[in-house]
């Protein structure tokens, strides 16, 4: 079974420019969440899709971060305009979605985006 | 307060030797708990979930303590292999099943 994928797996831009990235879950897992660890920090809940709507967004730092999951696949992240403290590794996880107490988020290897 | 916080670390520990890790947490909302381990510039993997009766994985050992709101990692033998970055995370229903991660104490096992 194939894990989650991310790219790109680094990115390097400049303030003020546009970054979009991709994960793509493990088939057949309806939930996906993006999460964000930038230096020295713990890594923090950005969002959580469950199909292609949005469960919970909470996490979400400020209006430029956009994520999408047009028809329940793939998701995109996407920064606009990025600022310096935007960067860290952003990583995506997936699960399956059931009413089990417990269902394992498998992670992304993560997207390292640097902003300069 | 963070919602999950961890000893700071960095553990340097000998091969062979036992190492502890500890966790609070400050959510008595919270249902579900686990130890994460990461190796450098990787990705978190589940290392094992914590049960309220504890439980053991080989090596491992991990406890919870609910009335304290506490969670322990115990590693006995300690490998080379284990060095890396443990990290202490819960998970609330009410709060739609995203995980709330600790900080991470980093344990390094020197031959």
């Amino acid at each position: 079974e194939a894990g989650v994928t991310q790219f790109p797996s680094h990115s390097v831009i400049e303030k003020g420019q546009t970054v979009t990235l991709r994960c793509d879950p493990i088939s057949g897992h309806d939930n996906l969440y993006w999460y964000r660890r930038v230096m020295g920090k713990e890594i923090k809940f950005l969002l959580h899709f469950v199909k292609e709507s949005k469960q919970d967004e909470s996490g979400m730092p400020n209006n430029r971060f956009l994520a999408e999951r047009t028809g329940g696949t793939y998701s995109t992240l996407k920064v606009q305009p990025a600022e310096l403290e935007d960067s860290g590794v952003y990583f995506c996880a997936s699960s399956r979605l059931g009413t089990d107490t417990y269902n394992e988020q498998f992670f992304g290897p993560g997207t390292r985006l640097t902003v300069l | 307060r963070k919602e999950v916080e961890q000893d700071p670390g960095p553990f340097n520990v000998p091969e062979g030797a036992t190492v502890a890790f500890n966790c609070t947490y400050s959510n008595s909302a919270s249902q579900s708990f686990f130890w994460y381990r990461q190796d450098c510039r990787k990705e978190p993997k589940l290392l094992m979930s914590v049960y309220s009766s504890g439980n053991e994985d080989g090596r491992f050992t991990a406890q919870l303590n609910r009335a304290s709101q506490y969670i322990s990692l115990l590693i006995r033998d300690s490998k080379l292999s284990d060095s890396a970055t443990y990290l202490c995370v819960v998970r609330s229903f009410n709060q739609g099943g995203k995980l709330i991660f600790g900080q991470g104490t980093e344990l390094s096992v020197k031959p």
